[in-house]
């Protein structure tokens, strides 16, 4: 089936640096990919919606700024947290269509991302 | 607005019992519904994925149906294991765009 590789799986940063998270599609072509954000014992937070070769789209509340997302091919979205701050710390999950499974989404491993 | 809820929001039951996830949503319009596991710290894995033309998938011991018109879907899990312990999302995307409506998840305990 459809794979999306995510990366890294777990990162540390202090407080001030930026951190990039990529996820690639592996097996399949994602015009689009959706990125979420998760805090403990909650559900999934959709952040930005990404298509490739456009800007993306964000939820409301969520800082475009701080949370830039570039998908510049079909198979690679990457999102960058800059300035990244305590309150970052959280698990990044991206996710794509699945090309030919008529709307079926696959989701990579996840980032756990903590600053300190 | 759509909304998916799931009931119950935790369950804990022993090893070997036969169980159903509930999933409800507002809005018929969704487009299909698929049911996911995460596992503490870990990302999704994809389960069952229910086309709005179907009424229900399986795979193993899963099976999931849906039906449009009460807004429900369900999760049946046959002959529990402690490897099923994990909390289960359903999500389904609307007709219009590919943005997923999700449920809170239900916390699944299987007991040895």
């Amino acid at each position: 089936g459809a794979v999306v590789s995510q990366h890294p799986s777990r990162v540390i940063c202090k407080s001030g640096t930026s951190v990039k998270i990529e996820c690639r599609s592996l097996d399949f072509q994602a015009t689009t990919m959706f990125w979420y954000r998760q805090f403990p014992k909650q559900s999934l937070m959709l952040m930005a919606t990404s298509n490739e070769g456009s800007k993306a789209t964000y939820e409301q509340g969520v800082e475009k700024d701080k949370f830039l997302i570039n998908h510049a091919s079909l198979t690679l979205s990457t999102l960058t947290v800059t300035s990244a701050h305590p309150e970052d710390s959280s698990f990044y999950i991206c996710s794509a269509p699945e090309a030919g499974v008529n709307y079926g989404y696959t989701f990579g491993s996840g980032t756990r991302l903590t600053v300190v | 607005k759509q909304e998916v809820t799931q009931i119950p929001a935790a369950l804990s039951v022993p090893e070997g019992e036969n169980l159903v996830l509930n999933c409800s949503f507002t809005d018929s319009a969704i487009y299909n519904l698929q049911w996911f596991r995460q596992d503490p710290g870990k990302g999704l894995t994809s389960l069952l994925l229910i086309q709005s033309s179907q009424r229900e998938q399986t795979s193993g011991r899963l099976n999931a149906s849906l039906d449009k018109s009460s807004g429900r879907s369900t999760l049946y899990i046959a002959a529990s294991q402690p490897g099923d312990s994990a909390t289960y999302l359903c999500a389904g995307p609307l007709d219009s765009n590919y943005q997923l409506i999700w449920g809170a998840g239900t916390k699944l305990i299987i007991k040895p």
